[in-house]
């Protein structure tokens, strides 16, 4: 079956670590995107991209890093100098000739020890 | 400002009720509107999407559009305890990207 693959499903972070979320996508998707949810916040943007080797920051893009070099995979990097990185990370993706509607994976739950 | 929004909740509707969601957004030029249920500690899950002002039925669930007022609306008809949830309203806004724009969510409790 299709669909997107987020891992690990949960995560601990050190300070001053930096850390890689996973997300692969089998819809032959040409969109993908991160999300970052926190209680009662919503859903944020943190990047997206629309095609390979392209990307575009999202709202809270300051700490994150990513990169798009497969169609399929769109990996999502935590690093340092993001301050409050425990949330709940969502990716999603989405057909461009379709429904503008999103597709999201099962998320990972990042938490800072 | 935010650019969607809902009212938090929660909403409790009883069993077989109608439930009513409510979303309004502040870009005039937004195109298309969705609607997302998100059970807790799940990933959001694509319900309902809209695109036209006036109502679209897809089996219990109706989604009502008004762009004059900026007003999207989620109707539940036979309100059933798996129901309960998270609703999130998302819009899509001008510009490139094709981005969503996120609510923070209604959260409806259905009870028997």
């Amino acid at each position: 079956d299709g669909g997107i693959t987020q891992s690990p499903k949960y995560l601990f972070r050190k300070e001053g670590q930096n850390v890689t979320l996973s997300c692969e996508q089998n819809l032959n998707h040409d969109a993908m995107y991160w999300y970052r949810q926190d209680p009662g916040q919503g859903l944020r943007l943190i990047y997206y991209s629309q095609i390979v080797n392209d990307f575009q920051k999202g709202d809270i893009a300051e700490g994150y890093s990513v990169s798009r070099e497969k169609k399929e995979s769109f990996p999502l990097t935590v690093t340092s100098a993001q301050k409050n990185p425990t949330a709940f990370y969502l990716c999603a993706s989405r057909k461009d000739d379709t429904t503008y509607g999103y597709t999201f994976g099962s998320g990972t739950r990042l938490t800072v020890v | 400002q935010k650019e969607v929004e809902q009212n938090s909740g929660p909403l409790s509707v009883p069993e077989g009720a109608i439930a009513s969601l409510n979303c309004t957004y502040s870009d005039r030029v937004s195109q298309s509107f969705f609607w997302y249920r998100q059970y807790s500690g799940k990933s959001p899950e694509l319900i309902m999407s809209i695109y036209s002002n006036g109502d679209k039925e897809d089996g219990r669930f109706t989604a009502q559009l008004n762009k004059a007022s900026q007003y999207v609306s989620l109707l539940i008809r036979d309100s059933q305890p798996s129901d309960s949830a998270t609703y999130l309203c998302a819009v899509r806004h001008g510009g490139g990207g094709n981005k969503l724009t996120f609510g923070t969510g209604t959260q409806l409790k259905v009870e028997l």
